[in-house]
């Protein structure tokens, strides 16, 4: 098994934009997926594949990805995305890993 | 409504069992498979076991191998995770979720809303 790095917490101001980054080798060869989890919430599925955006979720939500590590990207912040941000993937055997977590305060 | 419900959750002594089940509703669970996904108090996600549509495919984290089973009946929509020999460790919400319908999506596109197992004396 390996470990996906995210830093512990990231702060941002309204309006503004907020990166949190998600890094392992194994993600030069697999996908990784970001959810967001309120607190006493279930996490939510925010980014798949890399950059893809479930219906629902609204556009200031952005994924990408430069060969081992990942970046969720929140445009024009706001108060209601304060939560942690998870990273996720998987290997070909279908071990699945999660991150360590990154706490957004706004 | 698309849901999954957890129940059986609660209070187990060390070396306790306990039987968490989840619920699907408003979908059919037969074409998916299913994890089980734990966090504990005050710390970050940690995927626990998962299940194929059929029961073929079964896989469980190092930490629980040889103690948990994972199981699930689709006649009756339900997925079932049996807890044994508990450590205070396993003390976590546990919630269920539902594989995204792709072989190559090893993503979670549907969350409960979790049951918390408390291990202790």
């Amino acid at each position: 098994s390996y470990e996906l790095t995210q830093p512990p917490s990231v702060s941002v101001s309204p309006g503004q934009t907020a990166r949190i980054t998600c890094s392992a080798d194994a993600l030069a060869k697999q996908y990784a997926y970001w959810y967001q989890q309120k607190p006493g919430q279930a996490p939510v599925l925010v980014i798949y594949k890399d950059t893809e955006r479930p219906s629902g979720i609204p556009e200031r939500f952005s994924g990408s990805s430069s060969r081992t590590k990942v970046t969720l990207t929140i445009s024009g912040v706001q108060a209601e995305d304060e939560a942690d941000y998870y990273c996720q993937s998987a290997d070909s055997s279908g071990t699945y890993v999660f991150g360590t977590g990154t706490k957004v305060t706004v | 409504e698309v849901q999954l419900v957890e129940s059986g959750g609660g209070l187990v002594k060390p070396g306790g069992s306990l039987r968490l089940s989840c619920a699907a509703s408003g979908f059919t669970l037969t074409t998916y498979s299913m994890v089980w996904v734990r966090q504990a108090p005050g710390k970050g996600l940690e995927w626990v076991s998962s299940i194929s549509s059929g029961s073929s495919f079964i896989k469980y984290a190092d930490s629980v191998r040889g103690r948990f089973t994972i199981s699930r009946e689709n006649a009756k929509n339900s997925v079932y995770l049996q807890a044994s020999s508990l450590r205070g460790e396993d003390t976590a919400v546990y919630y269920c979720a539902r594989k995204a319908d792709g072989d190559y999506d090893w993503y979670f596109d549907l969350w409960g809303r979790g049951t918390l197992v408390t291990v202790s004396s």
